[in-house]
């Protein structure tokens, strides 16, 4: 059973608009969650990260919002531009979530692609 | 340099050889993994490596033999490998072993088992 889900494998955006991407996870032991995003032929880059101790971590263009309760977290990337299309993987992790120290459990990623 | 390579990008091999992947990161870095990731599928946690010892195997079948050398290089030796074992196959590091750090990937190297 997956602990970490994003149910949309894909989102399509127009240039300049909002890209949300979306990310479910099980495990309340998970305290730190991190957002990937990797193109074809390339290694998964780190985008942004969020501490379960806060709600919202701001960077530039994106923003990760997350809701403990709902055990739900989104990246926001606004505006969006063609260089984002990429897929995006959720990533959570937890020192004491019973999984080994220093595994970051991926989410199967979002492809997202955004139209000039 | 904030670069984590890997070598070879792409490598084929049948079911009797034995090769190996190659991982280089000179950021300093003390902790190195490997990451398996199959298509359409999250990479999933093989090995990893902190201070140079075999911190973490999660379960991973021993033909599949990873080798730290030193601080800087992570190997994966593969011997007697089956056709499920191609995949993409992910270094990483990260500056310490900790639930909090990010990790630096490497491009992949993708193997197909004949």
């Amino acid at each position: 059973d997956q602990q970490v889900k994003q149910n949309s494998p894909s989102l399509s955006v127009q240039e300049g608009r909002i890209s949300i991407l979306n990310c479910d996870y099980t495990n309340s032991m998970f305290d730190y969650f991190l957002w990937y995003k990797k193109y074809p032929a390339e290694g998964p880059t780190f985008l942004i990260s969020i501490s379960s101790i806060k709600d919202k971590n701001e960077d530039g263009r994106f923003t990760v919002f997350l809701n403990k309760s709902a055990k739900h977290l989104s990246l926001h990337i606004v505006p969006s531009q063609p260089g984002d299309s990429a897929v995006y993987f959720c990533a959570a992790s937890g020192m004491n979530y019973g999984g080994s120290q220093g595994n970051l459990i991926f989410g199967k990623g979002t492809k997202l692609s955004v139209k000039p | 340099d904030t670069e984590v390579t890997q070598t070879p990008k792409h490598l084929v091999m049948g079911m009797t050889n034995k090769k190996s992947l190659k991982c280089e990161q000179h950021m300093g870095h003390r902790a190195m993994y490997w990451y398996k990731q199959k298509a359409k599928k999250p990479p999933e946690l093989m090995f990893v490596y902190s201070y140079e010892k075999l911190s973490i195997n999660e379960s991973v079948p021993s033909r599949f033999s990873p080798e730290c050398p030193n601080s800087s290089l992570l190997n994966l030796h593969l011997h007697a490998l089956q056709p499920e074992d191609s995949a993409l196959y992910l270094c990483a590091s990260s500056r310490l072993l900790a639930n909090t750090g990010e990790l630096f990937f490497g491009e992949g190297s993708r193997l197909t088992v004949l």
